[in-house]
């Protein structure tokens, strides 16, 4: 089993749409939770950190359920700039290495 | 300079040929990720290290590669023997070790290897 597991998408939505994807993580003892976004040709920059309670940023909100080991993005009012790859990435308790999810794709659409 | 570097940003080789790929993580920083991206994929792992050890190094594909990390600082990913199915980007990341929302890693802009 993969460490960090994300649907692949692509999630089509149309401008003004909500969307949302989740990623589930292996390792029940996990601390830290990211979501990094990818655009074409670029490297991955943080989006924002996952907070245990759950947080927003904008029209941006995380969340994290520790019982079903997964983190979830949701995205309110699309915009067309917000067509990204959305990368989940989870820290390890034992070694603290950052384990990457293969990422989920969206397309917001005019 | 403030963020992560990579050298060279292009690379075009040939076949058989061997490379050094260089990352320069942010002052302080004592993790440090190397992964490679093909075209329209998803990264994938190569080597984790913490200070100039490497706790995991399970994502190198073949023993032609090979990364040191030396003053817990700079990294040098070597690939020997270049094949065609090494091109991609390589990107590097590096991040404060431990727990904790500041954990976060910031990569570098990568480097394009393209092997002929």
């Amino acid at each position: 089993r993969k460490e960090v597991e994300q649907d692949p998408g692509p999630f089509n939505v149309p401008e003004g749409a909500t969307v949302a994807f989740n990623c589930t993580y292996s390792n029940s003892a996990s601390q830290s939770f990211f979501w990094y976004r990818q655009d074409c040709r670029k490297e991955p920059k943080l989006l924002m950190s996952v907070y245990s309670s759950g947080n927003e940023d904008g029209r941006f909100t995380a969340q994290l359920n520790r019982a079903s080991q997964y983190i979830s993005l949701l995205i309110r009012d699309s915009k067309l700039s917000d067509s990204a790859t959305y990368l989940c990435v989870v820290i390890g308790s034992n070694d603290y290495k950052l384990s990457f999810g293969a990422g989920t794709t969206v397309t917001v659409r005019a | 300079g403030a963020g992560v570097s990579q050298s060279p940003s292009n690379k075009v080789t040939e076949k058989g040929k061997d490379v050094e790929l260089r990352c320069d993580p942010i002052s302080g920083h004592t993790a440090l990720y190397w992964y490679r991206q093909s075209l329209g994929q998803g990264l994938e792992f190569l080597i984790y290290f913490q200070g100039n050890s490497a706790p995991d190094k399970s994502g190198l594909p073949s023993d032609r590669f090979s990364a040191e990390r030396t003053g817990g600082s700079v990294s040098t990913l070597t690939i020997q023997r270049t094949q065609q199915e090494d091109s991609a980007v390589y990107l590097c990341a590096s991040s404060l070790a431990g727990e904790g929302l500041d954990t976060e890693a910031f990569f570098g802009q990568g480097t394009r290897l393209t092997v002929v």
